[in-house]
């Protein structure tokens, strides 16, 4: 059983710039939620997707948007990059969609803008 | 609307002493709860979580929670800690009849001396 990737790992960004970080799910998972996590924090949520609609959307402005592919590996976009989001970016299935209790996490995206 | 608080930053205990990280929440309905471990550079991990039945709840690695509905709390115990458990500790909160999508709490950070 494949776990939850992401990539990359790591990568530094210029404000104003936009980025894009993938996350592959679990196998068999078919909804995806992102988190941010800023340095010294806990995660909060941004959005999910669930069999490629957004299924549920945190306190974060509309230039972060997401995607989820058919194969139910996902996309986090981010435009207009500000300095406060420079954070920890976690991805994290689960399975059957809005009922889904457990969720699986990914290693993370670690996000510097300068 | 949920929210989480975690009463200690961090707490600082000997190899093989017992400890309990502290977490209190607040809903206006019904929840699940979860405990979740993050070691460095690395996503989170579930360590437990209860959804219903026993108030006392075992996890992985020999931790254990307790569910006081009437204190609103879930507090995580380990009889005798190790150097690998060295690690930053998440309480977080979701509604038991929604979308399930957890509310985190700031982290704990158990450190762990020999």
């Amino acid at each position: 059983e494949t776990g939850v990737t992401q990539s990359p790992t790591h990568l530094i960004k210029t404000r104003g710039q936009q980025v894009t970080l993938r996350c592959s799910s679990q196998s068999g998972h078919n909804t995806v939620s992102w988190y941010q996590q800023a340095l010294g924090q806990g995660p909060q949520f941004i959005f999910q997707y669930y069999r490629e609609e957004e299924n549920g959307r945190g306190n974060f402005p509309p230039r972060f948007s997401g995607l989820q592919f058919p194969n139910y590996s996902s996309e986090l976009n981010v435009n207009a990059l500000e300095l406060d989001d420079s954070a920890l970016y976690l991805c994290a299935s689960s399975l059957q969609g809005v009922k889904s209790v457990e969720q699986y996490f990914g290693p993370g995206t670690r996000l510097t803008v300068t | 609307a949920q929210s989480v608080t975690q009463l200690d930053s961090q707490v600082p205990v000997f190899e093989e002493a017992p400890v309990e990280l502290r977490c209190n929440y607040s809903s206006s309905v019904s929840v699940y709860l979860f405990w979740y471990v993050q070691y460095p550079n690395q996503g989170l991990q579930l360590l437990l979580k209860y959804l219903s039945g026993s108030t006392l709840v075992k996890g992985i690695n020999g931790f254990e929670a307790e569910f006081n509905k009437s204190q609103t709390s879930f507090h995580l115990r380990k009889p005798s800690v190790h150097i690998s458990d060295t690690a930053e500790y998440f309480c977080a909160v979701s509604s038991s009849g929604g979308s399930y999508i957890p509310t985190f709490g700031r982290g704990t950070s158990l450190i762990v001396h020999p």
